[in-house]
């Protein structure tokens, strides 16, 4: 079954380590994003890739960065998590058929845990 | 600035119910809505996806409808059960970028109560 995958499901970092968090695909679609989404809040976009294309949003701390090395693999980078960064972490993909976009498939998402 | 609205934040109806759900938007320039569906502590789920230019779309008991025009869009569930509870999002894509760079309401919390 075409799905996305993120690992890992939980991931705890402590304060000012690096971490990655991952995203996979399997249905091939060219554009792939990274959102954030805080305890009660609605989901916010940190950047999406369309194909190669790195867009970022204006918003998005410098702290995130991330990777799209071929089609079906995406990596959000956290360079130095702080505490307010504890979320989760969501990936989706999409893309269009016949000039239409065929809607977001959503990941099951990473819980960050900031210690 | 795009803004979605999903009012009420929470919901309860006993089991059997039909109900609607409420999402409202400020620009009409849209390119599709979804509606998504969220488990706690889980991903999003995907339930309907309405085109800019379709007025419904229906999957088994979901039914979602919308109205560019006024910037609203419904989702009606039928008979609900004890499994539809989660938080339900919606979601609309800019007519910019096709369906990319979501903007997203804060969802509406449903309990359904056995």
């Amino acid at each position: 079954d075409a799905m996305v995958i993120q690992n890992p499901r939980y991931q705890v970092t402590q304060f000012g380590k690096p971490v990655t968090l991952s995203c996979s695909q399997t249905l091939n679609h060219n554009v792939m994003y990274w959102y954030q989404q805080k305890s009660s809040q609605a989901p916010k976009l940190l950047f999406h890739y369309y194909d190669k294309d790195f867009n970022n949003e204006a918003d998005t701390p410098d702290n995130f960065q991330s990777r799209r090395p071929n089609t079906s693999f995406c990596f959000l980078d956290i360079r130095s998590p702080g505490l307010g960064d504890a979320a989760m972490y969501l990936c989706a993909t999409s893309t269009t058929f016949k000039g239409r976009g065929v809607g977001a498939r959503f990941g099951q998402g990473t819980r960050l845990t900031v210690v | 600035k795009q803004e979605v609205t999903q009012i009420p934040a929470a919901l309860s109806v006993p089991e059997g119910e039909n109900l609607v759900l409420n999402c409202s938007f400020t620009d009409s320039a849209i390119y599709n809505l979804q509606w998504f569906r969220q488990d706690p502590g889980k991903g999003l789920t995907s339930l309907l996806l309405i085109q800019s230019s379709q007025r419904e779309q229906t999957s088994g008991r979901l039914n979602a409808s919308l109205d560019k025009s006024s910037g609203r869009s419904t989702l009606y569930i039928a008979a609900s059960q004890p499994g539809d509870s989660a938080t339900y999002l919606c979601a609309v894509g800019p007519s910019n970028f096709g369906n990319e760079k979501l903007t997203f309401g804060t969802g509406t919390r449903l309990t359904i109560i056995p």
